[in-house]
């Protein structure tokens, strides 16, 4: 059973199309990472949310936590081929020692 | 910020042989350290978490006597595929919380390739 269902897996839009990825669960979790990952390197952390409806801007990119926080968005504006790659949502939960459930994954591809 | 290092960056070997993979925290002290494997195009798959003075913890289906862990200091945790396989090529990383616990920092990974 996947804890944090992020969808879609797969998104291939034109350069300047708009896009929304989903990160959705039944549980809570005291936090909410965003990370971006390119072929043969590590995630690199884009954003943390932490407090419910919390909503915080990184230039075309929006990240959303659910009021709940049981569930998170990822909107970017605008999309350009330099936002290609992995994208991976990942819950924390404050018990746990900063162990992480990660989203199955988004593979964006923005074509110019 | 915070950089967790991961050595070597890449690895070849043949079938039987065991590999060391290091993760080092480089500017801060980490108690705590995950491993992690992906395949292609796939999220990541937590293997273990690895504890400084004690026993690592290893997820469901992770054997330990395959993916053995010493977490040597608080800055060091090895990860060592012992009698390695072809199935076992993938990409290994890992990562090391903040102090807080509510981010993580991950290393570059380490692409292993079991000929």
């Amino acid at each position: 059973t996947q804890l944090l269902e992020q969808s879609p897996q797969f998104l291939s839009i034109q350069e300047g199309e708009n896009l929304t990825v989903y990160c959705n669960s039944s549980s809570v979790f005291s936090s909410l990472q965003w990370y971006r990952q390119e072929p043969g390197e590590g995630p690199v952390l884009l954003v943390t949310v932490v407090t419910g409806g919390e909503v915080k801007k990184l230039k075309r990119l929006t990240f959303q936590f659910g009021d709940a926080r049981k569930d998170s968005s990822l909107h970017i504006t605008a999309a350009q081929p330099g936002d290609t790659g992995l994208y991976l949502c990942a819950g924390a939960r404050g018990n746990q020692g900063g162990k992480l459930i990660f989203g199955q994954g988004t593979e964006l591809s923005v074509k110019p | 910020g915070a950089v967790v290092s991961q050595h070597p960056s890449w690895v070849i070997c043949k079938s039987g042989t065991s590999v060391k993979i290091e993760c080092r925290s480089l500017d801060f002290q980490a108690t705590t350290m995950f491993w992690y494997r992906q395949f292609p195009k796939q999220s990541l798959m937590l293997m273990a978490t690895s504890n400084e003075g004690s026993k690592a913890t290893y997820e469901q289906g992770v054997e330990k006597d395959k993916f053995l862990i010493n977490h040597a200091s608080l800055t060091l945790s090895t990860l060592t595929v012992t009698s390695a396989h072809p199935e076992d090529s993938s990409f290994y990383i890992c990562s090391a919380p903040s102090t807080g616990r509510e981010t993580q920092y991950f290393g570059p990974g380490t692409r292993l390739l079991v000929l």
